[in-house]
C-alpha cells in the first residue's frame, strides 16, 4: 500500500466549476502538506503550503487538512481552462524534508 | 528573480553510461533535493543536499550520487545507466530553516535506448 493515495483521474469538469481534488495517507507523522500543479513537460509549482488541520485559502484556492482522519483536499474556485493540469500532493515529516508524493490528479476544464 | 534552474533540458545515453545533470537553486536557498519522477507517476526523492552533505536519501541504489558546491549549486550523477532510469529527473530548493516548502524547477528528461 502506497503512503500516499491520489486519484488519478482525470477528472473533467466544464469551465466554472469547483475542482474538488483529495488524498489521503497511511502516516501519521506527516505534519507539512503541500499541493503542486504540474503542466505538461514542467515541473510542479508549488499552489499551497499547510500545516494545521482546518482550512486555507488563497485567491481561488482552498486547501483543506484533517489530520484525524488523514485526509487533505484542494479546491479550485470558477476554474478556468488554464487549470488544466496534473495536481499532486506532497507531504513531508517535522524537520524531514523529504517529501512524499501523491500519483497525481489529471484535470481537465473544458471551456 | 531566476527560479531553480536545470540543465541539459533533455538528454540521450545509452545502457551502460554515465550522466550528470546540475541544478542551481533558487536565490537564497541552501537546500538542494532531486527526485525522480516517472511518466504517469509522482516524483520519487532520491537524495536531499544540504551545507555540501548528502543529509538524507530514499529507496534508490549507490549508482545515484550527488555533490553540493559552496554555492549550493548541485549535481546528480548516475552511473551504469538501465532502461529503467528513462524519467524526468527533478531539483528542488528550499530556504534556511526546518520545514520549508521546497521549490521545483523544469526538470531534465532522461531517455535511456
Amino acid at each position: 500500500q502506497k503512503e500516499v493515495e491520489q486519484d488519478p483521474g482525470p477528472l473533467s469538469v466544464p469551465e466554472g466549476a469547483i475542482v474538488s481534488l483529495n488524498c489521503t495517507y497511511s502516516n501519521s507523522a506527516f505534519q507539512y502538506f503541500m499541493w503542486y500543479r504540474q503542466y505538461s513537460r514542467k515541473g510542479p509549482e508549488l499552489l499551497m503550503y499547510t500545516y494545521s488541520s482546518g482550512n486555507k485559502e488563497d485567491g481561488r484556492f482552498t486547501a483543506q487538512v484533517d489530520k484525524s482522519s488523514k485526509y487533505i483536499s484542494l479546491f479550485i474556485r470558477d476554474s478556468q481552462p488554464s487549470d488544466s493540469a496534473t495536481y499532486l500532493c506532497a507531504m513531508f515529516k517535522a524537520a524531514g524534508n523529504k517529501l512524499t508524493f501523491g500519483g497525481g490528479t489529471r484535470v481537465l476544464v473544458k471551456p | 528573480d531566476a527560479g531553480v534552474t536545470q540543465s541539459p533540458t533533455h538528454l540521450i545515453k545509452t545502457r551502460g553510461q554515465q550522466v550528470t545533470l546540475r541544478c542551481s537553486p533558487k536565490s537564497g536557498h541552501d537546500t538542494v533535493s532531486w527526485y525522480q519522477q516517472a511518466l504517469g507517476q509522482g516524483p520519487q526523492f532520491i537524495f536531499q543536499y544540504y551545507e555540501e552533505e548528502e543529509r538524507q536519501r530514499g529507496n534508490f541504489p549507490d549508482r545515484f550520487s550527488g555533490h553540493q558546491f559552496p554555492n549550493y549549486s548541485s549535481e546528480l550523477n548516475v552511473n551504469a545507466l538501465l532502461l529503467g532510469d528513462s524519467a524526468l529527473y527533478l531539483c528542488a530548493s528550499s530556504s534556511p530553516g526546518l520545514n520549508q516548502p521546497q521549490h521545483f524547477g523544469d526538470g531534465t528528461r532522461l531517455s535511456i535506448l
